[in-house]
């Protein structure tokens, strides 16, 4: 069973690319959260959303309740970006995609 | 403010020995939650807290223990480790504002290997 859905699982991007990637989820939820993983290992919280859309620099998380469905962008996509994404879900607990491996090629 | 502090950040265990996890956090946070991380798995929960003296289980909790006696506190105990608990751990937190769960703060990860 897979409460959190992404794709792509892997991504290769040249520099300056504009970035999408997909989560669906199938559980009810009360927020939403990206999450950044670089390769060291250390895992930073990117996002949180419960409606519409935010943005953070070059980021943009979106979501749409209805359809349980989020994407999230980078626009002007830099090597620095290469880490791996995930999505995760609160309901009663939290749910995690198994994340989607980007690399920006300079 | 340290954020969310583990040890030890690698260890290696013989199949049947015991050991503690530790997990503290600075911030006052009433959530905490222990996550194990393996390939092509992503994070999967083990136990979690909601605060002092309340403890309950996850999607992956046979094998571990988990007690949270104070409120910076989670540690987590393996009873008797198998090889398939060999996987990198990870302990995060959270604070509820308006009765949702705000972003959860990782610590570092623990890299078990059992042999």
């Amino acid at each position: 069973k897979n409460e959190v859905e992404q794709s792509p699982q892997n991504l290769t991007a040249q520099e300056g690319e504009f970035i999408t990637i997909n989560c669906s989820y199938s559980v009810g939820i009360s927020a939403l959260h990206w999450l950044q993983q670089h390769p060291g290992g250390g895992i930073v919280s990117l996002f949180m959303l419960s409606s519409g859309k935010k943005k953070h620099g070059r980021l943009i998380a979106t979501i749409n309740i209805q359809e349980k469905h989020s994407s999230l962008h980078i626009t002007a996509s830099h090597p620095r970006d290469s880490a791996v994404y995930i999505c995760a879900v609160h309901g009663n607990q939290f749910y995690f995609g198994t994340g989607t491996s980007l690399t920006v090629i300079p | 403010n340290a954020g969310v502090t583990q040890t030890p950040k690698f260890q290696v265990l013989k199949t049947g020995q015991s050991m503690t996890l530790q997990c503290a956090q600075d911030m006052n946070h009433e959530y905490m939650s222990w996550y194990r991380q393996d390939p092509g798995m992503g994070l999967r929960l083990i136990h979690y807290s909601v605060g002092a003296g309340i403890t309950d289980q996850g999607e992956v909790p046979n094998g571990y223990n988990v007690s949270r006696s104070t409120t910076e506190d989670f540690p987590l105990r393996l009873l008797s480790a198998a090889p398939s608990q060999t996987s990198v751990y990870f302990c995060a937190s959270s604070y509820r504002l308006a009765g949702t769960y705000n972003e959860q703060f990782f610590g570092p990860g623990t890299r078990l290997t059992v042999l």
